[in-house]
């Protein structure tokens, strides 16, 4: 199974701030990474595929990149919206794998 | 607009039965790969199963292989989950997700879920 590192766990910041979260594969496979958000008691959103594509009605302030086996997402300048959950997940191959979460919080 | 809409969460003992469903609107169904994925209280994403659009392949977490089945009623643009000997471990809340094309991989699409507790 391909496992998915995802730091931090936790990240206070504050509106306006950039902000990064990385995910590490435990073995290489391309560019098959998605993104998802999840805000409080609410169902997850899909932001990102295919390492950096976004999702359609995303915001332009999230993008998403790749270095070798480390996937990155990054939120140009946070919006109040922003703070919840984000999860990466691979889906080159089965089982599906996710990391296990970022909770983005107001500093 | 896509929907998709859970239902048949419910309280069941270790070791029995429950269905659940998906109700999906706003795309050919037979067209696009489908999932499960779960959630435990206060935990992360776990990725459960998935059908391919077309052919209908299956796909399994092996923490589910064998007490769990994916099915789908294309008449009805219903999609199920199967859960049979259910264990306190699958205390969860499950959601439908909708693949981006016929073959498993994106997910585009969420919906808001249904609990499901084992106790």
């Amino acid at each position: 199974d391909i496992q998915m590192t995802q730091s931090p766990s936790s990240l206070a910041a504050s509106v306006g701030d950039r902000v990064t979260i990385t995910c590490r594969a435990s073995q290489g496979f391309g560019h098959y990474v998605a993104w998802f958000q999840q805000r409080p008691g609410k169902a997850p959103k899909s932001l990102i595929y295919g390492t950096s594509s976004l999702q359609s009605g995303v915001p332009s302030r999230f993008s998403g990149s790749r270095s070798g086996t480390e996937f990155t997402l990054t939120i140009s300048s946070l919006q109040p919206e922003d703070f919840a959950t984000y999860y990466c997940q691979q889906y080159h191959s089965f089982p599906l794998t996710f990391g296990q979460g970022t909770r983005l919080e107001v500093k | 607009e896509v929907r998709l809409l859970e239902s048949g969460g419910a309280l069941v003992h270790p070791g029995g039965s429950l269905r659940l469903s998906c109700a999906t609107s706003g795309f050919t169904f037979n067209d696009f790969a489908m999932y499960w994925v779960r959630q435990a209280p206060g935990r992360g994403l776990d990725w459960v199963s998935a059908m391919s659009g077309g052919a209908g392949t299956t796909y399994y977490a092996e923490s589910v292989s064998g007490r769990f089945t994916i099915y789908r009623d294309i008449p009805k643009n219903t999609l199920y989950l199967q859960m049979s000997s259910v264990r306190d471990e699958d205390t969860a809340t499950y959601y439908c997700a909708k693949g981006a094309s016929f073959a498993t991989g994106i997910i585009d699409s969420w919906g808001l879920g249904t609990l499901v507790t084992v106790s």
